[in-house]
């Protein structure tokens, strides 16, 4: 089935860095979301990205499908910016199958 | 602005009795999705619906039954809850490009 792992699994950063965080999934995927969720919190949709690259705000997610990856670029980090990051791919019978996530710290 | 609802927030249940979580959405969305998360395994997926009276086994579907009467309500059961079952429980509605999460429900088995 589909595996997705993502990279890395904690990173601290000093308020105003960007945060770079791979997803490498093991199967061609159709979706490709990433999640946000807060600390005990639930999840919150950031960007669907299949392929491509897209911006929302201070996010960029770049996807190269025949590659099998997708990376998030968070810019100008923000204390506000802690949590979860997760990736989320589909599989042939269109579940989605979550990575483990990336625990972003971002100190003041 | 989707709303998915779940209810209880906080369960605590005994070994071998039963367990009901509840969830509402009102998407009107056709795909529903129950999770549970632990510590070191991320999301995974236990049971899903493509609509009223329609459940399928997820990725771990042993221990648990899914019901979906409706398309706004989906619920998940434990039969006979065991203390591994103890973890967080998310319910999701789906629209094309994206799925929308509620709150959790924090089950804990003892």
């Amino acid at each position: 089935g589909q595996q997705v792992q993502q990279s890395p699994s904690s990173l601290v950063l000093q308020e105003g860095e960007n945060a770079e965080l791979q997803c490498n999934f093991s199967s061609t995927a159709t979706q490709l979301q990433w999640f946000y969720q807060s600390p005990g919190g639930s999840l919150v949709s950031l960007l669907s990205n299949p392929s491509g690259t897209k911006h929302t705000g201070r996010l960029t997610s770049t996807t190269v499908t025949k590659e099998r990856r997708s990376s998030l670029h968070i810019s100008s980090s923000q204390t506000t910016d802690s949590g979860t990051y997760l990736c989320a791919v589909n599989t042939n019978t269109g579940k989605l199958t979550f990575g483990d996530g990336t625990v972003l710290t971002v100190k003041p | 602005e989707a709303a998915v609802t779940q209810s209880p927030r906080n369960k605590v249940a005994v070994t071998g009795g039963k367990v009901t979580l509840s969830c509402n959405q009102t998407n009107n969305h056709n795909n529903m999705y129950w999770y549970r998360q632990d510590t070191g395994h991320g999301l995974r997926l236990i049971h899903y619906s493509y609509g009223a009276g329609s459940t399928e086994k997820g990725d771990i579907p042993d221990g648990y039954k899914a019901s979906r009467p409706s398309q706004e309500n989906f619920s998940l059961i434990l039969e006979l809850a065991t203390p591994s079952q103890t973890s967080v429980y998310f319910c999701a509605s789906g629209a094309e490009n994206t799925l929308y999460f509620g709150a959790g429900t924090r089950l804990s088995v003892l």
